[in-house]
Formats: structure tokens, sequence, C-alpha cells
């Protein structure tokens, strides 16, 4: 069992929906979570960056984590057709420099 | 004004070469990473440098060597190059060994 799960996608939907994605873990020592965001043949574009457990938003973006459940969620309000990229989940313990990453989430949002 | 930048973006070579990858961030930050995106996408790590001290080594063949010259640099050598080398290579960088990485654009290796 990978340490962190993500469904691969693609997860296909139309321009302003609300858009899911989701991430859980096994590790409970995890403490740090991040989400990523990565065009084809780019490299992963930090999106949201949080700390233990709770809510964070930055425009249409709201990043969740339910540390109980091991389970994090990011939000994407209003989705354009340039949301349509891979999505990663990361996340890792404290006083580790090792980030694990998800498999990610390919997003499709049409017009 | 970029900030983790990798040289080269693609790089062909046949099976046995040896070839380098270069790293350069102007960040400031302490601490540099490799990691290695499969085909499928999956990113795992192979190298961390905190301030030019190597911090993991993530089981790696030890034909793959980091070398940190500074800490804005850290360069990748892969001796004897296997097909199975195929991948792109990401650079990264962390103000701390606690915080966000940021990511270079990676380099796409071929090995034929």
């Amino acid at each position: 069992q990978k340490e962190v799960e993500q469904d691969p996608g693609p997860l296909s939907v139309p321009e302003g929906a609300i858009v899911s994605l989701n991430c859980t873990y096994s590790n409970s020592a995890f403490q740090y979570f991040m989400w990523y965001r990565q065009y084809s043949r780019k490299g992963p574009e930090l999106l949201m960056y949080t700390y233990s457990s709770g809510n964070k938003e930055d425009g249409r973006f709201t990043a969740q984590v339910d540390k109980s459940s091991k389970y994090i969620s990011l939000f994407i309000r209003d989705s354009q057709p340039s949301d349509s990229a891979t999505y990663l989940c990361a996340m890792k313990n404290t006083g580790f420099q090792k980030l694990v990453f998800g498999t990610g989430t390919r997003l499709l949002v049409s017009p | 004004d970029t900030a983790v930048s990798q040289t080269p973006k693609y790089l062909v070579t046949q099976m046995g070469n040896d070839k380098s990858i270069k790293c350069e961030q102007n960040l400031g930050h302490d601490t540099m990473y490799w990691y290695k995106q499969d085909s499928k996408k999956f990113l795992k790590i192979m190298f961390s440098y905190n301030n030019k001290e190597l911090i993991i080594n993530e089981t790696v063949p030890n034909r793959f060597s980091p070398k940190s010259p500074d800490k804005a640099h850290l360069n990748l050598h892969i001796n004897s190059l296997e097909l199975g080398d195929s991948a792109v290579y990401f650079c990264a960088s962390s103000p701390t060994r606690n915080t966000e990485a940021f990511f270079g654009q990676g380099t796409r290796l071929t090995v034929v």
C-alpha cells in the first residue's frame, strides 16, 4: 500500500463547476500538506501549503486537512479551462526533508 | 528571474554513456533536492542536500552521484546510463527543511 493514495482520474468537468480533489494517507506523522499543479511538460507549481489540520483559502482554491481521517482535499471554485492540469498532493513529517507525493489527478475543464 | 533552473531541458543519449544535469536556484534557499518522475507521473525523491551536506539518499543506485559545490547549486551525474533511467528529473529547493519545495522545469532524459 502506498503512503499517499490519489485517484489518477481523469476528472472531466464543465467550465464553472466546483472541483474536489482528494488524497488519503497512512502515515499519521505527516504534518505539512501541499498541493501542486503540473501542466504537461512543466515542473510542479506550488498552489497551497498548510500545516496540520484546518482550512486555507487562496482565491478560487481552498485546501482542507482532516488529520483524524488522514484525508486532504483541494477545492477549485468556478473552474476554468486553464485549470486543466495534473494536481499532485504532497506531504511530509516534521524534521524530515522528504516530500511524499500522490500519483496525481488529471483534471480536464471543458469550455 | 528564474527561481530554480535546470540544464539541459532535454537529454537523449545512448546506453552506457555518462551524463550530467545541472541545477541552480537564486532564491537563497538552504535545501535542494533531486526528484525523479516516472512515465506514470509518480514523483519520488532521490537526494536532498542541506547547506551542501547530503541529508537524504533514497536507495538510489550508486551510478547516480549528486554534487553540491555551494548551496545554490546541486548537480546530478549519472554513470553507465540504462534504459530504465529514462524519466523526467526535477530539481527543487526549499527555504528550510520544514517548508514547501519549489521545482525547476525538469530535464527529460531519454536513454536509447
